[in-house]
């Protein structure tokens, strides 16, 4: 079953700052995905990933960038933090020929004041 | 684009009483239909997977089907517990890479 974790898993940042959220998996999964959960939205795709060094962007991009160093690793950095930011960020994995399936961290919660 | 609606925001319901939660989803190409449940403090896990209209999808007592007539997909159980409460997801795959998820329903079961 595959690992994904995330870090940290609560932070809070200042309005204007820069905020790293990690993510890494264990599985051998070559694609990942992050995804922010407001109430009243669902989740919704900032960024993706199908392979290491390359990234693509999903829905809702505009503040957001992605990085992808290697298979195991994704992060989402935000060089601006907003207050419209504060949310909680979910990153995930899949493999090839079953992308929909996908498997989930369990969160960072990003305040940002 | 594609989108999924899911009008009930939340469900109130005792144990050994029966469940439905209906979706409606709007796409162009040929849907791939999914439910994902999330339990507090975890992420989202996949329920269900139904890929043809008519054609069920059981896990953990759940079911799913869907109408392509009426472009809804339904979940239902026929006996809830209080372990089943949580947030389910209807959620729609498109033609490449993405998942589109509903807004989620919040199930809290009584014991």
């Amino acid at each position: 079953e595959a690992a994904v974790t995330q870090s940290p898993r609560s932070k809070v940042a200042v309005t204007g700052g820069k905020v790293t959220l990690s993510c890494h998996q264990t599985n051998n999964h070559d694609y990942m995905y992050w995804y922010r959960q407001d109430t009243g939205h669902g989740l919704r795709l900032i960024h993706y990933s199908y392979v290491a060094d390359s990234t693509e962007k999903g829905d809702i991009p505009d503040g957001y960038k992605a990085s992808r160093p290697s298979q195991e690793n994704f992060s989402l950095i935000l060089e601006l933090a907003s207050l419209s930011q504060t949310a909680v960020y979910f990153c995930a994995s899949s493999v090839p020929g079953r992308i929909y399936e996908q498997y989930f961290g369990p969160g960072t919660r990003l305040t940002v004041l | 684009g594609d989108s999924v609606t899911q009008m009930q925001g939340q469900v109130t319901l005792s144990e050994d009483d029966f469940l439905f939660i209906n979706c409606t989803y709007s796409t162009t190409w040929y849907p791939t239909l999914f439910w994902y449940v999330q339990y507090p403090g975890e992420g989202p896990q996949l329920l269900l997977k139904v890929t043809t209209a008519n054609n069920k999808g059981i896990s953990r007592g759940f079911e799913a089907t869907y109408d392509k007539g009426t472009t809804s997909f339904h979940l239902q159980k026929a006996s809830v517990q209080e372990s089943d409460s949580a947030v389910y997801y209807c959620v729609l795959g498109d033609m490449g890479y993405k998942l589109t998820f509903g807004t989620g329903t919040s199930l809290l079961v009584d014991p």
